[in-house]
This record gives structure tokens, sequence and C-alpha cells, in this order.
């Protein structure tokens, strides 16, 4: 069945330091995507980036990483040089494609980033 | 370019009182449509999902129902609210699945 796990429910880190968020999936499909979304303390979910379970390449947008293994089944996203406005709730998601079309999200990890 | 519409952003109601959010999407056809709910400001619970008018898949067994009347409108209602249905209900749009993108959100207050 779909899940998603992000096991780290808080972090808090001191501004400039590197933060590493978690996710772990279950999927019984060989197609499926993976996202990253961040909510703002205003609520809405802003989307972040989408890997295919094809590509496995690792991708780097400014100070944000996200590092996809298949044979672990993880899609962690880290975030480099941290500053005060990357504190929110990041959620990881699934969508096994052809089977359902649900989207699925982790429970999220709350990152505070301290000044 | 497509958007999303969901209203009211924010509602207090009283317990045993009807309900009834209304989500909108412009520019894109046949989207799948989402409504998730975010309890205690933690994690997003999927509700209920359509892949086309009148098609609806119910996730959790609950208080509410869901309507897709017209391709692009999604409504989430309940009949009588309960305390428990407090929390943050957001609605989505997707191209079959490929991420979602959302609306702003309803902050519901049962009382």
């Amino acid at each position: 069945a779909q899940k998603v796990t992000q096991a780290q429910t808080e972090i808090s880190v001191v501004e400039k330091e590197d933060v590493t968020l978690d996710c772990v999936y279950e999927t019984r499909d060989t197609t499926y995507y993976l996202f990253w979304y961040k909510q703002p303390p205003s609520g809405e979910l802003v989307f972040l980036i989408r890997r295919n379970s094809f590509d496995e390449q690792n991708e780097i947008s400014g100070r944000y990483s996200w590092n996809f293994q298949k044979s672990t089944s993880s899609f962690n996203f880290t975030i480099t040089a941290s500053q005060v406005v990357d504190s929110a709730v990041y959620f990881c998601a699934l969508s096994e494609l052809g089977r359902d079309d649900k989207i699925i999200f982790g429970k999220g990890t709350r990152l505070h980033i301290l000044p | 370019s497509q958007t999303i519409h969901q209203w009211p952003a924010t509602l207090v109601q009283p317990v045993g009182s009807p309900l009834s959010l209304e989500c909108t999407v412009e520019g894109t056809s046949n989207p799948n449509l989402y409504w998730y709910r975010q309890a205690a400001g933690r994690g997003l619970q999927l509700l209920f999902y359509s892949v086309g008018i009148g098609q609806i898949s119910s996730e959790v067994p609950q208080n509410l129902s869901a309507s897709r009347p017209q391709d692009r409108q999604f409504i989430l209602s309940s009949k009588k609210l309960l305390l428990s249905d407090s929390g943050f209900y957001l609605c989505a749009w997707s191209v079959t699945g490929i991420e979602a993108f959302f609306g702003q959100g309803t902050r519901l207050t049962v009382v």
C-alpha cells in the first residue's frame, strides 16, 4: 500500500546550519512520483519539487537539494546554509501513476530555524 | 494559467450545523480534484478525490461527503458537523496525479 513516513516530527537548527529532512516511502508500483511541499505559517502549500521513479538523479536548486535513492526507498531534502525564512512545515508526498491518482502525504516535519 | 479558488477562508460553525465548502479550478480541463484535512496544524489527510464529474472516491469513513457537479467544481459537505470536524481543509487539483496545486485553505472551527 502507499505510505509516506517522515520520522522527524520537529527539527530546530541555528541559522546557517545545514539540515536534512528525511522521507521514506512504500509503494507496490514501479511507476510513481515523489514530491516535496513547503507550508509556511500562512498555511498554503507550496510545491517545491517532483521526481519520477525512473529518474534517480539528484537535484539541486539554490540552497535546496534532493537525494532520491530507490534502493532505500528514500527521498531526502537538504537545506544548505539555512535561513529563518526556511522555517515551515515540510511535507513529502507520493503518487502512484496509473493506479488511482491518489497523492498521499507524510505527516510533515516542522522546521525551526533559529536566528 | 491555472488557478484554484477555495472559500471561505475561515468559518466558525456550531455543532450540528451543515457545512458546504466550495472549490473551483480555472484554466484546465478534467483535472483530478482532492480534499485534504489538516488537524492540529500537522499531517495532511486525504479525504476525497475525484478523477471526473460524478466520480468520488472516499478515503476515510467520516461525517463528510463530497460532490463534483461540474468538471472544475468540487464541494465538501456535511449534514451535521461534529467538534472533531474542526481543522484546516485544503482543496487541490492535479493532472493525473502529477503534483498537486493547492488552494489557500479553509480554517473550520466547530463550536
